[in-house]
């Protein structure tokens, strides 16, 4: 079985600032992924980024990045120079096993001009 | 397709009838999941198919719910005697394969569903 704990409903900052969501798991599988989806108002889920547990690099794509730490099994997302898109609910989520993700409750993220 | 496609967008419906979500996915994923997600909350597993056979049909909230998936392709969610707790946004995903590494979902958009 598989859990993912997003411990902050709700977040809000300026624009421009950075932003750190955090994001904690359990997982019984030895190779396992995890992911950063964003959901705007449109509903449609977007892969933000995405970490391979073997993988000691952490992964950045852009703006975004992550801070894992796999001991604590801790998977936080990093928005550099936050942006008014940026503005969603944001899950965290674990895969490893074949029935997809499980994902967390999420973040919901908003960005003030 | 470019993208999964879901049908219909919104529903409105009355407590006991029975509904039918479809999900178009992205041409040439073998693999094809749906969930659940209530208002305020993540997303609940339903169902994962595998080509057309589904091997793990626990996350189903109860017997009321079934899914199939025929050609390879597209995937109907049907829901029978609806109740309001079924009020919810249904998410339709697929993937290239099943497994670890594969498991990068593409989304539709969701099937918003109400029960009156």
């Amino acid at each position: 079985a598989q859990t993912v704990t997003q411990s902050q409903p709700e977040m809000s900052v300026q624009e421009a600032e950075t932003v750190t969501l955090s994001c904690t798991y359990d997982t019984s599988e030895n190779n396992y992924y995890l992911f950063w989806y964003k959901q705007p108002p449109s509903r449609q889920m977007i892969l933000v980024i995405r970490q391979e547990a073997y993988k000691q690099q952490n992964a950045t794509e852009n703006r975004f990045s992550v801070n894992f730490q796999k001991a604590a099994k801790s998977f936080s997302l990093k928005i550099s120079d936050s942006q008014l898109g940026d503005t969603a609910m944001y899950f965290c989520a674990v895969g490893g096993g074949a029935d997809g993700l499980t994902f967390g409750k999420g973040t919901h993220l908003i960005i003030q001009p | 397709g470019a993208g999964v496609s879901q049908s219909p967008s919104n529903k409105v419906t009355e407590k006991g009838k029975d509904v039918e979500l479809r999900c178009d996915p992205i041409s040439g994923h073998t693999a094809l999941y749906w969930y659940r997600q209530s208002l305020g909350q993540g997303l609940e597993f339903l169902i994962y198919f595998q080509g057309n056979s589904a091997p793990d049909k626990s996350g189903l909230p109860s017997d009321r719910f079934s899914a199939e998936r025929t050609g390879g392709s597209v995937s109907t969610l049907t829901i029978q005697r609806t109740q309001q707790e079924d009020s919810a946004v249904y998410l339709c995903a697929s993937s290239r394969q099943v497994g670890p590494g594969a498991n990068v979902l593409t989304f539709g958009a969701g099937s918003r569903l109400t029960v009156l």
